[in-house]
């Protein structure tokens, strides 16, 4: 099915436990986007990358670890999961345009619960 | 902090109204978008206006940017139920390194 879609959907954890958040688009989009969404902090970038294998920070990056070895999967990675990391969690990719990023399409989520 | 900041926080609006959100940012931009979120979903794109634009409409959707004032406003008329959400602008001054969202508002349209 083409789209882009996040697995799991629901996640529970334990604190200090090393979770991963798959990503993954048909699309053959350029950009991949994680973000996550907490009441009152709307959407924050965790990272981004622009190609296989190019990856940067976003605004908010610790405590989290990317790859990208192929186009079209994203994984995201806690590599010890802490209380503060209870989320929702969104992926994104896009073709990208001249002037900037351009038109994102979101995956469908993943709620992340660490006890 | 954050680049862009939607007003008002929630709106609430009877059927056949319109209903306009507006989106402040502090630095420059290559263009600004806006998504909806419907609830326990993900954000779909709705529009984008680029820096040299001043409106841009689709479908009842009307896009106003002001780069001089550092700001948006997304029109939505003749609303309905469906059109309830949450509505979030976002900008892009990078290549992704500065695409922020806003932390929304929260439209209600009543039937």
């Amino acid at each position: 099915d083409a789209g882009i879609t996040q697995s799991p959907r629901y996640k529970i954890t334990e604190t200090g436990r090393q979770v991963t958040l798959m990503c993954h688009q048909t699309w053959s989009h350029s950009y991949m986007f994680w973000y996550r969404q907490d009441l009152g902090h709307g959407l924050r970038l965790i990272y981004y990358s622009a190609a296989a294998d190019i990856t940067d920070k976003g605004e908010v990056p610790d405590g989290y670890v990317v790859s990208r070895s192929k186009t079209e999967n994203f994984p995201l990675t806690l590599e010890s999961a802490t209380r503060s990391q209870t989320s929702v969690y969104f992926c994104a990719s896009g073709p990208g345009t001249s002037g900037g990023v351009g038109e994102q399409f979101f995956g469908p989520g993943t709620r992340l619960t660490v006890l | 902090s954050q680049q862009g900041e939607e007003d008002p926080q929630a709106l609430s609006i009877q059927e056949g109204e319109n209903a306009t959100m507006n989106c402040s940012y502090k630095t420059s931009i290559n263009n600004l978008q806006w998504y909806r979120q419907n609830s326990g979903r993900g954000l779909v794109h709705l529009i984008l206006i680029r820096s040299n634009e001043r409106e841009k409409h689709s479908g009842r959707l009307r896009v106003t940017l002001d780069t001089s004032k550092k700001s948006s406003s997304l029109l939505i008329t003749a609303s309905r139920a469906a059109d309830t959400a949450s509505y979030f602008c976002a900008t892009d001054n990078n290549y992704g390194q500065n695409f922020v969202f806003g932390p929304g508002t929260r439209l209600s349209v009543l039937p």
